[in-house]
């Protein structure tokens, strides 16, 4: 089968960094994505990883080991508007989009 | 306004009845999706179409039914409700420019409750 591991839930402080993992075993890779969704609303893209690496931007940075199967969003400088669901989500071999069922991402102050 | 929208945003409806959940987008994108999100669960795909004449099975397409009206439409029926369709249903868009790898642009969502 195919699946996709995330914690289901993290908690951090404001102003500190957290970093969210992702493990996949999929038929195949295509690409990875991250998706940001606040409670209630509708998710939004975040970032995508299809060479293995650290992709930065801004505070929010993702990176991704193919031979692992492994990625992780690493978030700096967190923020209280940074609460919110994490999904991670890959692409098969048939061009699949796989979903994590997501980590909710909580920011104590 | 927003560049996917979903209508309604929310319904309440019994077993047995047949709803509609319209999706509507402004984006210019030829591939549409629906998606469905449950608690503990990741998205699963219903159905999606990459223009309107091309209509496709996601992994959970039993009791659903889309169409393409035009480019920037697509609909779900739910022909005849039960309660395990109660969940939060999602439309998406991406361009097909962007091939398979291209990011997805989501509507704000359609809370359906089946009693």
């Amino acid at each position: 089968g195919q699946n996709i591991d995330q914690p289901t839930e993290m908690t951090a402080t404001e102003g500190a960094i957290v970093q969210i993992n992702c493990t996949y075993q999929t038929s195949g890779f295509n690409g990875l994505f991250w998706y940001q969704q606040h409670a209630g609303e509708a998710p939004t893209f975040l970032s995508y990883n299809v060479l293995d690496g650290l992709e930065e931007k801004g505070r929010f940075s993702s990176f991704l080991s193919r031979s692992k199967g492994y990625s992780y969003l690493l978030l700096k400088e967190l923020q209280m508007k940074d609460s919110a669901s994490y999904l991670c989500a890959v692409i098969n071999s048939n061009y699949q989009l796989i979903w994590g069922a997501g980590t909710k991402l909580i920011i104590k102050p | 306004d927003a560049d996917v929208t979903q209508t309604p945003r929310n319904r309440i409806t019994k077993t047995g009845k047949r709803i509609m959940l319209e999706c509507s987008q402004t984006k210019g994108h030829d591939r549409m999706y629906w998606y469905r999100q449950d608690p503990g669960l990741g998205l699963q795909l219903i159905y999606y179409s990459f223009d309107v004449k091309d209509i496709n099975k996601g992994e959970i397409s039993d009791g659903y039914s889309v169409s393409r009206q035009a480019q920037a439409k697509f609909s779900l029926s739910l022909e005849s409700a039960i309660p395990n369709q109660t969940a939060l249903y999602f439309c998406a868009t991406s361009d097909s420019e962007r091939g398979d790898t291209g990011e997805l642009f989501f509507g704000e969502g359609s809370r359906l409750t089946v009693l």
